[in-house]
């Protein structure tokens, strides 16, 4: 597609629930970031794939946190158990460069704002 | 419904006027900087670039300026006009092999007032 879509636009969760968040990249883009943005926060790194290799974890706040992109291409975000803090828009953004390389041209999804009850 | 800028520092100008936002980064090993610009309700969205080696880079309206020596970039937007409130966030990058990443400021609100 045109740019970085991801679904929903919107999520309620019960605390406890489960959530997916689903993230498709622009087609062709190697490198595929997650980042958390807390009201009134700038964002903040999560996890980053380079094709299907997650080869960055680091920014995942605890183990309830996990994420995949098992063909290259799509990614998912998945929350267990969720809880109020974890309340936030979750931002996906896609390059043609590696992490490694200058980041030219992140693209970012309009996010998935994430409120849990 | 909620703004991506609650709680964040607003800057306040006259349409027409000049725009000068501020950042202070933290790592001076930092090789490459960017500023975004973010509107209520969408992702992030690439403004202007300039590497760690360069003091000034201009663009369309726009021009950044980095200070090294006190960790300071800063963003000029020329004739200012009301699609450019919005908030604002600079981000870094520093290369650390495969964990290399952007990390992004504080932002700061930009209102235009007509």
């Amino acid at each position: 597609g045109a740019g970085v879509s991801q679904s929903p636009r919107y999520k309620v969760a019960k605390r406890g629930q489960d959530v997916a968040l689903r993230c498709d990249p622009i087609s062709g883009h190697v490198s595929l970031f997650w980042y958390q943005q807390a009201l009134g926060q700038g964002p903040e790194f999560l996890t980053y794939f380079q094709n299907e290799a997650q080869l960055d974890k680091s920014g995942l706040p605890s183990d309830r946190f996990f994420a995949e992109r098992p063909e290259g291409s799509v990614s998912t975000l998945k929350i267990q158990r969720t809880q109020q803090e974890d309340s936030a828009v979750y931002l996906c953004a896609s390059s043609v460069t590696r992490a490694t390389e200058i980041p030219y041209g992140y693209t970012f999804g309009s996010g998935t704002r994430l409120t849990v009850v | 419904g909620e703004s991506v800028g609650l709680h964040l520092p607003t800057l306040s100008v006259q349409e027409g006027d000049n725009s000068i936002i501020n950042c202070a980064y933290s790592n001076s090993a930092s090789d490459y900087f960017i500023w975004y610009k973010q509107e209520s309700g969408k992702g992030p969205q690439f403004i202007i670039d300039i590497r760690s080696n360069m003091d000034k880079r201009q663009g369309q309206r726009v021009t950044v300026l980095l200070n090294k020596t006190v960790k300071h970039l800063s963003l000029q937007i020329a004739a200012t006009q009301p699609g450019d409130s919005a908030v604002y966030f600079c981000a870094e990058f520093h290369f650390t092999g495969a964990n290399s990443k952007l990390t992004f400021g504080k932002g700061i609100t930009l209102s235009v007032r007509p």
